[in-house]
């Protein structure tokens, strides 16, 4: 079992709907939890960071955490073509010097 | 705010040369910096992680003596890839927390290389 685990997809979703992603982790002492959107041939680029159970919103996007089983989604209203990208799931655990622990990513199409 | 970047933005190069990339935090100190590689449609793997002022931790498997990393200010690291080989043509990326924050990391644009 990866220890950060994210459907491939695509998922693919119209312009204007909302596009779910979903991450689950393995490791409970898990404690800060990172979404990342990665063009292709670009580096990845910061989209939302959430340490504490419950919701963050950010704009268009929504970070949820529920630590107790162990997942995290992140949430696009109003998506777009230009959100057309991979998302990758990254997770920091306990005493780990601040290694991310990646998803392999989550591929969204965004449909005009 | 939290802006990192990389010099150079691409490198052709031939093999048995070696390659330096720099990767600076312009508008934050940074206490910590990664680097990564990535191949094309795989994910990103992390090289080793570098502290400013000490030695860096490598990864299993990434070899310390071939991929040389300075991290010499709060500001600047750098990757030498010494004695390229065209399988060391990549994606290669760093990363650096902001010591104000927390865990945060905030990526430079990337090195893509390429050795003949």
């Amino acid at each position: 079992q990866k220890e950060v685990e994210q459907n491939s997809g695509p998922l693919s979703v119209p312009e204007g709907a909302i596009a779910s992603l979903n991450c689950t982790y393995s490791d409970r002492g898990s404690q800060s939890f990172f979404w990342y959107r990665q063009y292709s041939g670009k580096s990845p680029e910061l989209i939302m960071f959430i340490y504490s159970n419950g919701d963050k919103e950010d704009g268009r996007f929504t970070a949820q955490l529920n630590k107790a089983s162990q997942y995290v989604s992140l949430l696009i209203r109003d998506s777009q073509p230009s959100d057309s990208a991979t998302y990758l799931c990254a997770v920091i655990r306990a005493g780990n010097n601040r290694k991310l622990i990646w998803g392999l990513g989550t591929s969204l199409a965004v449909n005009p | 705010g939290a802006v990192v970047s990389q010099h150079p933005s691409r490198v052709i190069c031939k093999s048995g040369t070696s390659v330096k990339i720099e990767c600076r935090s312009l508008d934050f100190q940074a206490t910590t910096m990664f680097w990564y590689r990535q191949f094309p449609k795989q994910s990103l793997m992390l090289m080793a992680t570098s502290n400013e002022g000490s030695k860096a931790t490598y990864e299993q498997g990434v070899e310390k003596d071939k991929f040389l990393i300075n991290h010499a200010s709060l500001t600047l690291s750098t990757l030498t890839v010494t004695s390229a080989h065209p399988e060391d043509s990549s994606f290669y990326i760093c990363s650096a927390n902001d010591r104000d924050l927390t865990y945060e990391q905030y990526f430079g644009p990337g090195t893509r290389l390429t050795v003949t």
